[in-house]
């Protein structure tokens, strides 16, 4: 079974710095993948970023990135110059060879001006 | 490319009504899912359909039917509503195979049940 505990209910960040929120999780996957996943509060799921399991480099898209660490199995996301449109909320989610795209409860972030 | 789309994006039922959720990707994908979102616990899995022709169970398929249609489209279906049925529903979509990849989401439908 897999489960993802995202352990942050709720961040805040000032506009313009960095915030990092947690992930854990657990799989009996050997092949599996890890995301993030926001939801502005128009409801729409939007991929932040991939990281596949068999990749020891972390991911970054532009000012975000991982911090995967794989024997841990923790999965923190680095937003960096944090900008008012990344208010939304975060779920941390874990997909292996199953069909089951397993989804943490969410870590809902504000930004503050 | 309009990806996954859902219709109809509000929906209220009165409890016992019917009503059937539709899907539609044009991404040629092949794995097509429902989740439920309720407050405070995340999305969680109803039915997917990993191909054509195929269906099985997710984490809460109680009070629910799916039907793949075609490579396109996967519709789900309430027969006799209820009010903890109240949700935000989405669909979403994946190439599929036997090695994990991305979903992509559809925009939702909010679902009320009185």
């Amino acid at each position: 079974a897999q489960t993802v505990t995202q352990s942050q209910p709720e961040m805040s960040v000032q506009e313009a710095e960095t915030v990092t929120l947690s992930c854990t999780y657990d799989t009996s996957e050997s092949d599996y993948y890890l995301f993030w996943y926001k939801q502005p509060p128009s409801r729409q799921m939007i991929l932040v970023i991939r990281q596949e399991a068999y990749k020891q480099q972390n991911a970054t898209e532009n000012r975000f990135s991982v911090n995967f660490q794989k024997a841990a199995k923790s999965f923190s996301l680095k937003i960096s110059d944090s900008q008012l449109g990344d208010a939304a909320m975060y779920f941390c989610t874990t997909q292996g060879g199953s069909e089951k795209l397993v989804f943490g409860k969410g870590t809902k972030l504000t930004v503050n001006p | 490319n309009a990806g996954v789309t859902q219709t109809p994006k509000f929906q209220v039922l009165k409890t016992g009504q019917s009503m059937t959720l539709q899907c539609a990707q044009d991404m040629n994908h092949n794995s097509m899912y429902w989740y439920r979102q309720d407050p405070g616990m995340g999305l969680r899995l109803i039915y997917y359909s990993a191909s054509e022709g195929t269906t099985d169970k997710g984490e809460v398929p109680n009070g629910y039917n799916v039907s793949r249609l075609n490579k396109r489209e996967f519709s789900l279906r309430l027969e006799s509503a209820a009010p903890s049925q109240t949700s935000v529903y989405f669909c979403a979509s994946r190439r599929g195979g036997d090695h994990p990849d991305t979903q992509y989401f559809g925009p939702g439908t909010r679902l009320t049940v009185l």
